[in-house]
């Protein structure tokens, strides 16, 4: 069953601070992957975006890692803001059909206070 | 920031009512989506359109009907709203990006939906 799963479900940090997220997923076949941001009552806006053969990317303070061999992708945080109180999807796109389907995980809820 | 846009972004609403939520984007894009989210959950796609006079259903069972007349304009009904619609829905559009063919999903804001 094509399933994503992230970790933890809920973290909270202090101002300044870093942090890493985790993604795992069981997607096949995998397309690409992709980190998006959701702040509350908002709809997710894309971070990062990831094919097979690319390991890691970075925008600004976001550095998202990922290892197709054991199925494992992160997102860390460097320099935590309050604006970066949020929640986290990990999405993964198979290449199963035209439409590249989309798996979604339930997010990381992350906190940030000053 | 993505020009996709979702109105209205709150509705509280009696059982029965049929209602409209719409959902326009400027950026030419042909593949629209509407999805549904409840809170601490994941998105769970309800609706699909490739574009004019195309539309599917999603992974998730919905008794919603959406349409698609215009490029730029992909609304959702619900003939016969009932508490268990009470969610909020997503909708999004996306442009092939690279020659990868990585798309690449734009989110409207959301609309907050409440049946009494």
């Amino acid at each position: 069953k094509n399933q994503v799963e992230q970790s933890p479900q809920s973290l909270i940090i202090l101002e300044g601070k870093n942090c890493t997220l985790q993604c795992n997923y069981t997607v096949s076949p995998f397309s690409n992957l992709r980190w998006y941001k959701q702040d509350t009552g908002r709809g997710p806006v894309s971070l990062t975006i990831m094919t097979f053969s690319e390991n890691t990317k970075s925008n600004g303070r976001y550095t998202a890692t990922l290892d197709a061999d054991t199925k494992q992708s992160s997102l860390h945080i460097t320099a935590s803001q309050l604006s970066d109180s949020a929640s986290y999807i990990c999405v993964v796109s198979d290449r199963g059909s035209t439409l590249g389907r989309l798996y979604f995980g339930r997010g990381t809820q992350l906190t940030v206070w000053p | 920031e993505a020009d996709i846009y979702q109105t209205p972004r709150y509705l509280v609403i009696g059982t029965g009512k049929k209602i409209t939520l719409e959902c326009s984007q400027t950026m030419g894009h042909d593949k629209m989506y509407w999805y549904q989210q409840d809170p601490g959950m994941e998105l769970h796609l309800i609706h699909y359109s490739y574009g004019v006079n195309s539309t599917e259903k999603g992974d998730l069972s919905s008794e919603s009907t959406v349409s698609r007349i215009r490029t730029e304009h992909f609304p959702l009904t619900l003939e016969s709203a009932r508490p268990s619609h009470t969610s909020q829905y997503l909708c999004a559009s996306t442009f092939l990006s690279g020659d990868r063919g990585t798309d690449t999903q734009y989110f409207g804001p959301g609309t907050r939906l409440t049946v009494l």
